[in-house]
């Protein structure tokens, strides 16, 4: 069965840093795209970033500089690490596959940017 | 300001079909295909069409996705008060290498 869960939110301080884990389970993370996608509190969608099966990146300009994907293959889990944090980096953050579309999502984890 | 433009809002009644639009350009849309995702109050958005017109497992006949161009439309016929919810497309943009999404949005079971 296929599952994705995220870890690791909570409240920081403006400029502060996180690191959010999505441990996944029934397939490889190295064998699909695996992406970040956020929803701010009220608002719509926005994709965050990218890891690609061969392991490059992509990512949103919004967070472009201070974000960054990457994966451990021995824990099967996909990381976003994210300095510099700004108010508007509030929202539920999601990890989600990419096999034709965004098939399989986890449960999101809440990140609260705030002094 | 989202990439791909989706009306705020549609409703009908129950029984009847509702369609939602997406517009987007030639290195959205126009060169790759578009997904489509129902999002519950409180949930995770759920795919319900990808590859422009293909549902996944477990998603009833009554939706149906299209593509045309650079926009595509997402259909729900026989509407259903669970079908009450925010609906958004997506696609990649080989233009800016990102995933985009419409703006998103709220169906209404009148």
């Amino acid at each position: 069965e296929v599952q994705l869960v995220e870890s690791g939110g909570g409240l920081v301080q403006p400029g502060g840093s996180l690191r959010l884990s999505c441990v996944v389970s029934g397939f490889s993370v190295t064998s699909n795209y695996l992406n970040w996608v956020r929803q701010a509190p009220g608002k719509g969608l926005e994709w965050v970033s990218v890891i690609y099966g061969a392991g490059s990146t992509s990512y949103a300009d919004s967070v472009k500089g201070r974000f960054t994907i990457s994966r451990d293959y021995s824990k099967n889990t996909i990381y976003l690490q994210m300095n510099s944090l700004r108010a508007d980096d509030t929202a539920v953050y999601y990890c989600a596959r990419h096999l034709g579309g965004l098939d399989y999502w986890g449960q999101g984890t809440l990140v609260t940017v705030s002094s | 300001q989202s990439v791909l433009t989706q009306p705020p809002s549609v409703s009908a009644a129950p029984g009847q079909k509702v369609t939602v639009s997406c517009s987007g350009s030639n290195s959205n849309i126009g060169s790759n295909h578009v997904s489509w995702y129902q999002q519950l109050p409180g949930t995770a958005p759920r795919l319900h069409i990808y590859d422009n017109d293909k549902r996944p497992s477990g998603i009833p006949g009554r939706f149906s996705g299209s593509k045309s161009a650079t926009s595509a439309t997402l259909a729900i016929t026989g509407l259903q008060t669970g079908d009450e919810a925010d609906y958004y497309c997506g696609t990649w943009d080989s233009g800016l290498n990102v995933y985009v999404f419409g703006s998103g949005t709220r169906v209404t079971v009148l």
